[in-house]
C-alpha cells in the first residue's frame, strides 16, 4: 500500500497566486486531516473530514479551502497565497481515530 | 482550554544515556495519547499509543511511555539512546472519546551526542 501520498513535495508561490495541495490515501480511511507545521509551533489543524462530502474547519482555516468528493482524495486549496502561509503541510488519515497515518509533507514557500 | 505541553523544545543526551521526553496534558476526561517521531524532511510516524489498556505502553525502537492520570502526564523514555534516535518527537492527545481529533504538543528535538 502507498498509504498517504502528498504532491507536490516542494513548491514556491508568489504572493497572490493560487495552488492546490493534493492528498490521496488508499487505505479506505474515513477521517482525513490537513495540518501545517511551523518551527517550534507543533502541528496546527487546518481542516478535517469525517467522510466523503463532509468537511469542517480546524484551528487555523483562514486562507484555505478543502473538498472531499471521494473517500480517497482530500485536496487543500490556497486561493490567494500570503507569506504567512509559508509552512510545511501534512495530510493524515485514520480509519477509527486511533493513530494517524501521515503523508511525507509539502514544503511551501510564498515569496 | 484543552492543551498538550511538551517540556523542553530541545533535549540533548549522550549515546547510551537515558532518554526522557516530557508530555503533560490538561483534561478531566481520560484521553487517548500518542507519541510520534519525525525524522528530518519526513512525515510523522506513530511511535506508540495509549488507549485505556495498560498504563505502560511499549513502542517501536525500544521506546516506552507511562500514562499517569494523577499527574496528567505521558512521558516518553528509552533506557539507552542511539545516534539514530535523533529526531523530533511529538506528543498528541485526543480529548474526545472517539479518538479522532488529535491536539499536538509543540515538539521536542532530541539530539544524541557521540
Amino acid at each position: 500500500n502507498a498509504g498517504v501520498t502528498q504532491t507536490p513535495k516542494f513548491r514556491i508561490l508568489k504572493i497572490g497566486q493560487s495552488m492546490t495541495l493534493q492528498c490521496t490515501q488508499d487505505m479506505n480511511h474515513n477521517y482525513m486531516y490537513w495540518y501545517r507545521q511551523d518551527p517550534g509551533m507543533g502541528l496546527k489543524l487546518i481542516y478535517y473530514s469525517v467522510g466523503a462530502g463532509i468537511t469542517d474547519k480546524g484551528e487555523v482555516p483562514n486562507g484555505y479551502n478543502v473538498s472531499r468528493s471521494t473517500t480517497e482524495d482530500f485536496p487543500l486549496r490556497l486561493e490567494l497565497a500570503a507569506p504567512s502561509q509559508t509552512s510545511v503541510y501534512f495530510c493524515a488519515s485514520t480509519p477509527t481515530g486511533y493513530g494517524y497515518t501521515f503523508g511525507s509533507g509539502t514544503r511551501l514557500t510564498v515569496v | 482550554a484543552q492543551s498538550v505541553t511538551q517540556l523542553g523544545s530541545h533535549v540533548s543526551v549522550s549515546e547510551g544515556a537515558l532518554v526522557l521526553l516530557r508530555c503533560n496534558y490538561s483534561s478531566s476526561v481520560p484521553p487517548y495519547l500518542f507519541w510520534y517521531v519525525q525524522y528530518p524532511n519526513q512525515g510523522l510516524q506513530l511511535l506508540l499509543k495509549y488507549t485505556s489498556a495498560a498504563t505502560l505502553v511499549k513502542g517501536i525502537n525500544g521506546f516506552e511511555a507511562e500514562f499517569k492520570k494523577s499527574e496528567t502526564s505521558f512521558h516518553l523514555t528509552k533506557p539507552s539512546a542511539h545516534m539514530s534516535d535523533a529526531a523530533e518527537y511529538f506528543c498528541a492527545v485526543s480529548f474526545n472519546n472517539a479518538g479522532n481529533m488529535l491536539t499536538f504538543g509543540g515538539g521536542t528535538r532530541l539530539m544524541v551526542k557521540p
